[in-house]
């Protein structure tokens, strides 16, 4: 149990929609980060946040869009899905940019 | 960027077997971590390793900064142990992003 929760557990949606998942860090940490994971490959970076600031992007597109709250719980957002979008979507907290990432269960993404 | 690469990519064993994971990353990093990650998608926090030598029960692991390797040391490995082993490292001089290697399937046979 790594007190980073995610929700929701599965989704399925239709290519052109948009899609939030939350996470919700744990207390304290004031770092979330993102991870886009594809079937059987590592995960990928995709933001972080800082004090609800971003804090480096990997490399993806601007329809991947991401916000960090006062309370340090955090969402992305995907507009105009692709199909190629399908994959399991990790969040990671931690108190602070250079620290150890505590992962969340994930949200899996499938889209038809 | 840094590369970071995991060996082997699979690896099957029978129960109480000893086993030993390797990660290489090609340029100086910050912040090394393993993870094991469930059948579930889950991953699990087995170190925090950017240099020298950790245990936790059966576990063990040993970072090697000047050569740029880790290695994560399983033994009297159990069907529990079975999942996918990731090793990611945080690189000197960028953003504070992970960076994950392919990862070693292992899997435990009774």
């Amino acid at each position: 149990e790594t007190g980073v929760t995610q929700s929701p557990t599965h989704l399925i949606k239709t290519r052109g929609q948009q899609v939030t998942l939350r996470c919700s860090s744990q207390s304290g940490h004031n770092t979330v980060s993102w991870y886009q994971q594809a079937l059987g490959q590592g995960p990928q970076f995709i933001f972080q946040y800082y004090r609800e600031e971003e804090n480096g992007r990997g490399n993806f597109p601007p329809r991947f869009s991401g916000l960090q709250f006062p309370n340090y719980s955090s969402e992305l957002n995907v507009n105009a899905l692709e199909l190629d979008d399908s994959a399991l979507y990790l969040c990671a907290s931690s108190l602070d940019p250079g620290s150890t990432a505590f992962f969340g269960q994930g949200t899996r993404l499938t889209v038809v | 960027g840094i590369q970071v690469e995991q060996s082997p990519p699979d690896l099957i064993l029978q129960e109480g077997a000893n086993s030993t994971l390797r990660c290489n990353f090609s340029d100086s990093v910050n912040n090394l971590q393993w993870f094991h990650q469930n059948p579930w998608g889950q991953l699990i926090n087995l170190f925090y390793i950017p240099s020298g030598t950790k245990q936790n029960g059966r576990l063990s692991a040993t970072t090697v900064a000047t050569e740029r390797y880790s290695l994560l040391y399983i033994s009297s490995s159990q069907t529990t142990d079975s999942g996918v082993y990731f090793c990611a490292v945080v690189p000197q001089g960028g953003s504070e992003k992970l960076v994950f290697g392919k990862g070693t399937k292992l899997t435990v046979n009774p």
